[in-house]
């Protein structure tokens, strides 16, 4: 079945860290990718997202992602973290063909003032 | 623009109750889902929308659960007979249309969250 692994659940951080949060998923097809952010009391918004060409895609807020295929990864990276960061981050999967989400369990960041 | 709306924001019923969730989509957006949220889980897909028709309800846990979208825009999740398993965040997100690559990007709603006791 397709699933999508979101390792850490939760992090915290101080300001000025760096982030990376991991996203593999199963799935042997072509895939569109995507990370959303959901901050406190707001709703899904999304961070950035891959369809095609460039691996590395850069999205809002100094927010990057690199697509690593062989790795059927998709980490999502920041250098330098601020505490407007705190937030619960998804990562998400639209297998080609399908137009339906799957989603991570999500990784609950706390960035330290 | 205007986003994804959803009403009432918080629902809360008594088991056995009937309940009904709408989202107003963005507009133009032709297509229209809806994910249920369980607390300390990603959001799961229950059906989709292609303008009036569901094009797939696989995600439906069951035949409690029905959704409607009758004229294209507009859409209502029921539930019959509420369970208290049914008590989680429903989502709806929209998109502009699907590609033949795959989904198109999704906007989300802020969600209904519904609480059976």
């Amino acid at each position: 079945a397709q699933s999508v692994s979101q390792h850490n659940h939760h992090v915290i951080l101080s300001e000025a860290a760096s982030l990376e949060l991991g996203c593999n998923y199963s799935y042997g097809g072509t895939v569109n990718l995507f990370w959303y952010v959901q901050y406190p009391g707001q709703h899904l918004q999304l961070l950035l997202k891959y369809f095609s060409g460039d691996p590395l895609v850069k999205g809002i807020k100094g927010f990057e992602a690199e697509f690593i295929k062989s790795k059927f990864s998709f980490n999502l990276r920041k250098p330098s973290v601020q505490w407007s960061d705190t937030a619960e981050y998804f990562c998400a999967v639209g297998p080609s063909g399908t137009y339906k989400y799957i989603f991570g369990t999500g990784t609950r960041l706390k960035v330290l003032a | 623009g205007a986003g994804v709306s959803q009403t009432p924001s918080n629902k809360v019923t008594e088991k056995g109750k009937y309940v009904e969730l709408r989202c107003d989509p963005i507009s133009g957006h032709t297509a229209l889902y809806w994910y249920r949220q369980s607390l300390g889980q990603g959001p799961e897909f229950l059906i989709y929308f292609q303008g009036t028709g569901a094009a797939d309800d696989s995600g439906l846990p069951n035949d409690r659960f029905f959704a409607v979208r009758p004229e294209g825009s507009v859409s209502t999740l029921k539930i019959q007979r509420t369970e208290r398993g049914d008590s989680a965040v429903y989502l709806c997100a929209s998109s502009r249309q699907t590609s033949g690559q795959g989904a198109d990007t999704q906007y989300f709603g802020p969600g209904t969250r519904l609480t059976v006791l």
